[in-house]
This record gives C-alpha cells, structure tokens and sequence, in this order.
C-alpha cells in the first residue's frame, strides 16, 4: 500500500533540474509533497487533487495523473535551500484523509 | 501557513516509564490530528488517526494500549507512549489536518518529539 518513490537518492549541481516520481498501486483521490530536513518536520509544498492537475510553487512544480495513479515533483534551477528528503503522501479515496507516504527521496544540492 | 506546536521536543526517560507528547494547532481548529513515527533516514509511520470527540483509529500492528491517544479538544491532541521500552526510541511527529474550500485535508506537521528510552 505505500507509494513507491524514484530514484531514491539524488545528487545535484545547483542550477540543475530534477524529477522525483511517486506511484501507488492504489487509486488515488490526491497527492501530498513534503520535504523533511534532517532533524526537523516535513514541510508542505503542495497538494494535488485531479488527475492531469499540475500546480507550480516558485520553482517548484508537480503534475498528477489520476489514471496512471502517479505524480511526479519537478524542481528546476535547483538551489541550495532544495536539499533534504521529499516524501510523497497518497491518500485513497474513501479514506478519511490519512496519508500513506513513500519512503522518501533525498536529494543534495552542491555549489 | 497554519502552525502545529509539540510538546517536549525532546525527552529522555527510563525504561518502564509512561511521556505524555502533546500536539497543539495554534491558529486553527482541527477535527483530525495525525500520529507518526519515523525512524532515522526511514519514512513516516501513520501510527493512528485522532479525531475530536471519539476515539482514536490504530493502524494495524499498532498498539493501542501501548500508545493511548486523547483528542480533548479541536486543538489539542495527546500521545502517551504507556511504560516505554528502548525499542520505542523513536521520532514522533503529529500533524493536524485543516480542510479549506481550496486544499481539502492539507496536513501541517509538528516539530516532532524526540523520545529517547534508557
């Protein structure tokens, strides 16, 4: 039932795009993306709630496809700040909000 | 955003002993609060769903007299990890659920509670 996440590591140069994918073996109502520094909370970034939704935040940006039950997290430009460990939450329809998250994608950003 | 505040953020206790971990939104109400656990470098661990007035909904393999959780008000959930064990160290983390018109069920984290068992 958890959301398998791709790749699982990530090492980038700064200025450098990546693409992190979640998929679920489940239906999907919506898809959550947090990103956890070491130490600290997750933070949210966004939530997708149709298939095909796309929704952008900076340079930050995510695409659901509802049929394929995947979603997908597109940084660009990457920046320093961008390091940390992304996590997907996947929540199933007819469930009562919960989240299911991935295992988690870390990503480092070097100068 | 919305804030989520926990309380202690870090704790030490001998083994045997009961901690109480509190999960407070602070500038919303939250019908349903969230309890995960984390372990190092691992995913969150939905441990169970709170939710105001009613008891606490345990994901399988969860104790629930283990890890007793109270959702006294909109506004304040409570995990207490019963006569703790080294194998309960752990990172705890609630989150509290606010549902708008625009972002159905977005979920803001607390800081997390470190609990460490001797």
């Amino acid at each position: 039932q958890q959301p398998v996440q791709s790749p699982q590591a990530v090492i980038l140069r700064e200025g450098e795009d990546a693409v992190i994918n979640c998929s679920s073996s489940k239906a999907l109502y919506s898809v959550h993306w947090y990103r956890q520094k070491h130490g600290e909370a997750p933070v949210f970034l966004m939530i997708l709630l149709k298939g095909g939704e796309q929704k952008g935040h900076e340079k930050i940006s995510a695409s659901f496809n509802e049929k394929k039950q995947q979603s997908s997290l597109y940084l660009t430009a990457s920046q320093l700040s961008y390091s940390g460990t992304y996590f997907c939450g996947t929540e199933i329809r007819g469930n009562t909000g919960k989240l299911i998250f991935g295992q988690g994608t870390t990503l480092q950003v070097k100068p | 955003g919305a804030v989520v505040s926990q309380h202690p953020s870090r704790v030490i206790c001998k083994s045997g002993t009961s901690v109480k971990i509190e999960c407070r939104s602070l500038d919303f109400q939250a019908t349903t609060m969230f309890w995960y656990r984390q372990f190092p470098k691992k995913s969150l661990m939905l441990m169970a769903t709170s939710n105001e007035g009613s008891k606490a909904t345990y994901e399988q393999g969860v104790e629930k007299d283990k890890f007793l959780i109270n959702h006294a008000s909109l506004t304040l959930s409570t995990l207490t990890v019963t006569s703790a064990h080294p194998e309960d160290s752990s990172f705890y983390i609630c989150s509290a659920s606010l549902t708008t018109r625009l972002a159905r069920n977005e979920q803001f984290f607390g800081p997390g509670t470190r609990l460490t068992v001797l």
